[in-house]
C-alpha cells in the first residue's frame, strides 16, 4: 500500500542536543509538509516543500530546519531542542491540488 | 480572515447512538472541504472530502458529511457510533491564497460511552 512512513515513532533527546526526524513516502507526491502538534491542538504547519522549493512559515523558529534530498524523503532537523519543542511531529504529503494531504503516523518527541 | 470553526470541543455519545460533529468555515468561494480523524498517538487519517457535485459525501468507517452552502457548514455524521470511533476529529479547508495548505479547525474530541 502507498503510504507515508515516519521514523522513529518515539524519540527522546536532551535539551540542546540536535535531533533529526525522518519521513518517507511511496505516494510520489510533489508536496511534503512538516507539522508540529501539541496536546489537544490542531496541527501547526512548520514548512513544506513543493518539489525542491522550500517554503517556511513566517512564525517557524530558526531552530527548525528541513531537507528534502529527493522526492521520497524529507527530514526535520531541530538544531537545539528546548523543552517547548516536545510535541508530536507529523509529516504529510500531497499532490498540491485542492489541499488534500495524507499524513504519516507521527513522531512523538520528548525533550529531557 | 479565513477560518474554520468547530464549536464543540468535546462530545460524548453512547455506543450505538447517532453522531453529528459541526464545522463552519469562512471562504470566498465554494471551498474544498475535508474531515480528518486522529486516534490517540496517531497521525491524521482522511475520512472524507468534498470537492464538487453531490453535497452529501460518503467516507470511510461509515461516516458521511453534508455541505450546506447557505450555512457555510460541513457537518460530519454517523448513524451508529462504535467504541472505536473515539478520537479527535478535525475539519479543514485549503488556504485561499495557497490552495495546497490547509486551515484546520480546533478539533472535536469524541468520547464514546459503553
Amino acid at each position: 500500500d502507498a503510504m507515508v512512513i515516519q521514523n522513529p515513532r518515539y524519540q527522546v533527546t536532551q535539551f540542546g542536543k540536535p535531533v533529526t526526524l525522518s519521513c518517507s513516502q511511496t505516494l510520489n507526491h510533489n508536496v511534503m509538509y512538516w507539522y508540529q502538534q501539541k496536546s489537544s491542538q490542531a496541527p501547526k504547519l512548520l514548512f513544506h516543500y513543493y518539489d525542491k522549493d522550500f517554503n517556511n512559515e513566517a512564525d517557524t523558529p530558526d531552530n527548525f530546519q528541513s531537507r528534502r534530498p529527493n522526492t521520497s524523503f524529507c527530514f526535520l532537523d531541530i538544531r537545539s531542542p528546548g523543552l517547548g519543542d516536545a510535541a508530536m511531529y507529523l509529516c504529510a504529503t500531497g499532490t498540491g491540488l485542492a489541499g488534500e494531504q495524507y499524513f504519516g503516523p507521527g513522531t512523538r518527541l520528548t525533550v529531557t | 480572515a479565513q477560518s474554520v470553526t468547530q464549536p464543540d470541543i468535546h462530545i460524548t455519545v453512547s455506543e450505538g447512538a447517532s453522531l453529528e460533529l459541526r464545522c463552519n468555515y469562512s471562504y470566498g468561494a465554494t471551498p474544498y472541504l475535508f474531515w480528518y480523524v486522529q486516534s490517540p498517538g496517531q497521525g491524521l487519517q482522511l475520512l472524507l472530502k468534498y470537492f464538487s457535485g453531490d453535497t452529501l459525501v460518503q467516507g470511510i468507517k461509515g461516516f458521511e458529511a453534508e455541505f450546506k452552502r447557505s450555512q457555510s457548514s460541513f457537518n460530519l455524521r454517523k448513524p451508529s457510533v462504535h467504541w472505536s470511533d473515539a478520537a479527535e476529529y478535525f475539519c479543514a479547508v485549503p488556504l485561499m491564497d495557497s490552495s495546497y495548505k490547509l486551515i484546520f479547525g480546533s478539533g472535536t474530541r469524541l468520547l464514546v460511552r459503553p
